[in-house]
């Protein structure tokens, strides 16, 4: 099957600072990838859908400027949290798909995530 | 707006017994619908799915069945093992290879050796 991944796998950073999340596709073109985040116990909740070469779109609620998500290339999608404070800790998983490629039809392939602490 | 709910949040089962997770979706335009486990500290892993033009699946000990009319699709397991233990996440999307997917709120499964 189709390989995602994440780098960092784990990052701890000091509140005030900006931390990027990167998210490959290894041996698949990725047309559209998605961003979600993940509280304790809770499901995923979408951030923002990122289409290869457009801007991201956004879900309600979550602020673009904060999020910025920038998918310059078929393989790669980045994260930049700014300005990351305590509220922000979470776990951040990407998935990707494509349009165009031999994958079935609708199905997202997920990374592994990032767990982002913010002391 | 859509919405998937899933249920019961929690089960514990004895080993070698079944495990059943259901959910219902909201919106009718939806027909994909994959299952995914997540272990802590993992991503998601797809372990079976199921399309709106099929009425049941089955891969060895896994089976999902989809009543389109409803708009319910359910999880079987059977014969549990220890390993199965895991969170457990439904999902529903629309046609569109591309189209976002809403995912349930997950079930905790304990299988109990």
């Amino acid at each position: 099957g189709a390989v995602v991944s994440q780098h960092p796998s784990r990052v701890i950073c000091k509140s005030g600072t900006s931390v990027k999340i990167e998210c490959r596709s290894l041996d698949f073109q990725a047309t559209t990838m998605f961003w979600y985040r993940q509280f304790p116990k809770q499901s995923l909740m979408l951030m923002a859908t990122s289409n290869e070469g457009s801007k991201a779109t956004y879900e309600q609620g979550v602020e673009k400027d904060k999020f910025l998500i920038n998918h310059a290339s078929l393989t790669l999608s980045t994260l930049t949290v700014t300005s990351a404070h305590p509220e922000d800790s979470s776990f951040y998983i990407c998935s990707a798909t494509s349009s165009t490629s031999r994958l079935s039809y609708n199905e997202q392939f997920f990374g592994p995530g990032t767990r982002l602490t913010v002391l | 707006g859509e919405n998937v709910e899933q249920h019961p949040s929690t089960l514990s089962v004895q080993e070698g017994d079944s495990a059943v997770i259901k959910c219902t979706y909201s919106d009718s335009a939806s027909n994909y619908f994959p299952w995914y486990k997540q272990e802590l500290g993992k991503g998601p892993q797809l372990i079976i799915d199921i399309r709106s033009n099929v009425g049941e699946k089955k891969d060895q000990r896994i089976a999902v069945t989809l009543n389109k009319t409803a708009k319910h699709f359910s999880l079987h397991i059977t014969e549990t093992q220890p390993e199965d233990s895991a969170v457990y996440f439904c999902a529903a999307s629309r046609g569109s290879g591309t189209y976002k997917y809403i995912f349930g709120t997950g079930t905790r499964l304990k299988v109990l050796a």
